[in-house]
Order: structure tokens, then C-alpha cells, then sequence
């Protein structure tokens, strides 16, 4: 059964990092594109960041950009997303979610997500 | 950045009967390929996004045949033929022909 666990969410102030990781388990992760996506309280979904199989593409939405690091660990089927410089605005539940197909090279489409891991950026 | 626009924003329904959202995009999603870069999910209350269509008229793995996606280019449909209480939630689409990948404001379906 293909399943994504995020963890690493917590309570961070203004300015500090955190550290977000995905364990993937019931497929292939080294064959797959991964996402995150994030959802602030009470409002829409926000696609982050992707990267591919390979970890060699990286995009990012222009809001995290410089700040926000995905990478991938396949040898340990997880991936991460570094979070520095936070910000109040940053605050969501963050999922990971297994991209589906390509377009461009570009890993597309997300067909499994994860539970969410919570990120609370306050003083 | 491709722009998302979703229809109605609140959709309340009377189970059994029909329900239709409506997801147009500021850019065209037709690729070259014939395949249109638009997928559609449903989050359930408390729960994670689950796929519903994918390339603009594909059902997903499980998803039952009430639900069908139509449409082409910069406007989509998602119809759900018979709602069902199980159906509640927000539906959203998304664009996924480039990055940013972006979504709509999301649709609220809820029961009569």
C-alpha cells in the first residue's frame, strides 16, 4: 500500500528554520517525483515546491523561493523540505504528495498525499 | 502564472440530485500531446486532498463513475451525476502543465 508520512512540524518564531521530511513506503520512491503543498488555517491549497526523481529539478512557488529547500534522501525513500527565514504567513499544514507524471521534464500531478505535518510560525 | 478560477464557491446539493463545478484557467492547458494538464480533488472534512480526475477526464483509481471531468483548453466541468453524503467536502482543481502549479479557490459542496 503506497503511503507518505510527514513529520517534523512544530511551534517556530519568526526568522528561525525548520525541517520537514516525507517517508515514502509501498513504492518505488527513487522512480517518482515528489511535491509539497501546503494549506493555511482555514484556507486553500498552495502547491510549494517539486523535485524530481533524481533530485536534479527543483521548482519552487515565488513565495519560498530562497528560503524553502526540497530535496530528496532515496537511499533512505524520504524527502525534505528546508524551511529558513520563516514567516508568520508560512503557517499551514504541509503535505507531501507523489507526483503522478512529467510535462517539460517537470514532475506533474499528485496522486497519493500524505497526512500533513502542522508548521506554526509565531512569537 | 496560470490563474485558476472556480465555480460556485459554495455548492449546496440535495442528495440524489446532480451537482456541477465549473474551473476555467487564465492559459490554455491543451498540450500538445491532446492531453488537457488539469486534475480535480475532493478534501473531506479533516482529511488530505484525494484525486478525483486527472488530465482533465480521467478518473482516478477508485473514484466511483458518478463522478466524470469534461472540457478542453481554458474550460472544465467536474459533475457529479447523483451526490451522495459521502460527497461533502471541497473540490479544487489545478493547473499542471507548468510551475507554479496553482489551484483554484476551491468549491464547498455540502448537503441540503
Amino acid at each position: 500500500q503506497e503511503q507518505l508520512v510527514e513529520s517534523g512540524g512544530g511551534v517556530v518564531q519568526p526568522g528561525r528554520s525548520l525541517r520537514l521530511s516525507c517517508a515514502a513506503s509501498g513504492f518505488p520512491f527513487s522512480v517518482y517525483g515528489m511535491h509539497w503543498v501546503r494549506q493555511a488555517p482555514g484556507k486553500g491549497l498552495e502547491w510549494v515546491a517539486v523535485t524530481s526523481s533524481d533530485g536534479s529539478i527543483k521548482k519552487y512557488v515565488d513565495s519560498v523561493k530562497g528560503r524553502f529547500t526540497i530535496s530528496r534522501d532515496n537511499s533512505k525513500n524520504t524527502l525534505y523540505l528546508q524551511m529558513n527565514s520563516l514567516r508568520p504567513e508560512d503557517t499551514a499544514v504541509y503535505y507531501c504528495a507523489k507526483a503522478s507524471r512529467l510535462i517539460f521534464g517537470v514532475p506533474s500531478g499528485m496522486d497519493i498525499w500524505g497526512q500533513g505535518t502542522t508548521v506554526t510560525v509565531s512569537s | 502564472d496560470i490563474v485558476m478560477s472556480q465555480s460556485p464557491l459554495s455548492l449546496p446539493v440535495t442528495p440524489g440530485e446532480p451537482a456541477s463545478i465549473s474551473c476555467r484557467s487564465s492559459q490554455s492547458l491543451l498540450y500538445s500531446n491532446g492531453h488537457n494538464y488539469l486534475d480535480w480533488y475532493l478534501q473531506k472534512p479533516g482529511q488530505s486532498p484525494q484525486l478525483l480526475i486527472y488530465l482533465g477526464s480521467n478518473r482516478a483509481s477508485g473514484v466511483p463513475d458518478r463522478f466524470s471531468g469534461s472540457g478542453s483548453g481554458t474550460d472544465f466541468t467536474l459533475e457529479i451525476s447523483r451526490v451522495e453524503t459521502d460527497d461533502v467536502g471541497v473540490y479544487y482543481c489545478i493547473q499542471a502543465l507548468q510551475t507554479p502549479y496553482t489551484f483554484g479557490q476551491g468549491t464547498k459542496l455540502e448537503i441540503k
